[in-house]
């Protein structure tokens, strides 16, 4: 019930095209879920979170959507750039926790 | 830059030897979490500090230990190393409580058992 699981392990997506990386979970009680992004040699950075009370968040480029009822959250990356290559993984935590349970990650190569 | 510090960046040693690593979290972060990313595993949890108490523990070892000291800092013990223990571990502090509470994580430590 702590797991994330996070697809796909890998994706290749052309400069511009929309780069889509989906989440589910299965434990209800978690009421945050954070996309972090990872550089080689850096550790994860937070990019975008959004609480299940709302749907949809978008932050520049970027968009999560989340699906309560199926317990399924995904990111959009619009317009997608080389330098949007990097490692992306999704996370949840659970209300009064402050552990993250982290997806597998998502390795994401925009060509040019 | 995060603003967490973690000491040393890379670290090689030998199976059975014991290593430390260190973690300076983000001024006036009172939180301290430690996670081992490895390739098949992904980030994992292991513990969890705030202001000097360990508040949560996850999938960690007996042979590792933490602590986080008065200054906050924190340190995590390896001991008696094995080849699967070859990991990058994350340190990440957070501000004190707060639903929505960021975490920022340091640059990681790259631990290489041989």
């Amino acid at each position: 019930q702590q797991q994330v699981k996070q697809s796909p392990q890998s994706l290749i997506v052309q400069k511009g095209g929309i780069s889509i990386i989906n989440c589910a979970y299965e434990n209800t009680a978690f009421d945050y879920f954070p996309w972090y992004q990872q550089f080689p040699g850096k550790g994860p950075a937070l990019l975008i979170a959004i609480r299940p009370d709302v749907s949809e968040k978008k932050e520049g480029r970027f968009t999560i959507s989340f699906n309560k009822s199926a317990k399924q959250f995904s990111l959009h990356i619009m317009d997608s750039q080389p330098g949007d290559s990097a490692t992306y993984f999704c996370a949840a935590r659970g209300w009064g926790a402050q552990k993250l349970v982290f997806g597998q990650g998502t390795r994401l190569t925009i060509n040019p | 830059d995060s603003g967490v510090t973690q000491t040393p960046k890379h670290l090689i040693t030998a199976t059975g030897q014991r290593v430390t690593l260190r973690c300076s979290p983000r001024s006036g972060d009172l939180s301290v979490y430690w996670y081992q990313q490895s390739l098949d595993q992904g980030l994992q949890f292991l513990i969890q500090y705030y202001n000097g108490e360990e508040r949560a523990k996850g999938n960690i070892l007996e042979r590792f230990s933490a602590q986080q000291f008065p200054d906050l800092h924190s340190e995590l013990n390896l001991s008696s190393l094995e080849l699967g223990d070859s990991a990058l571990y994350f340190c990440a502090s957070s501000a004190a409580g707060g639903p929505n509470t960021e975490a920022f994580f340091g640059q990681g430590t790259r631990l290489t058992v041989v």
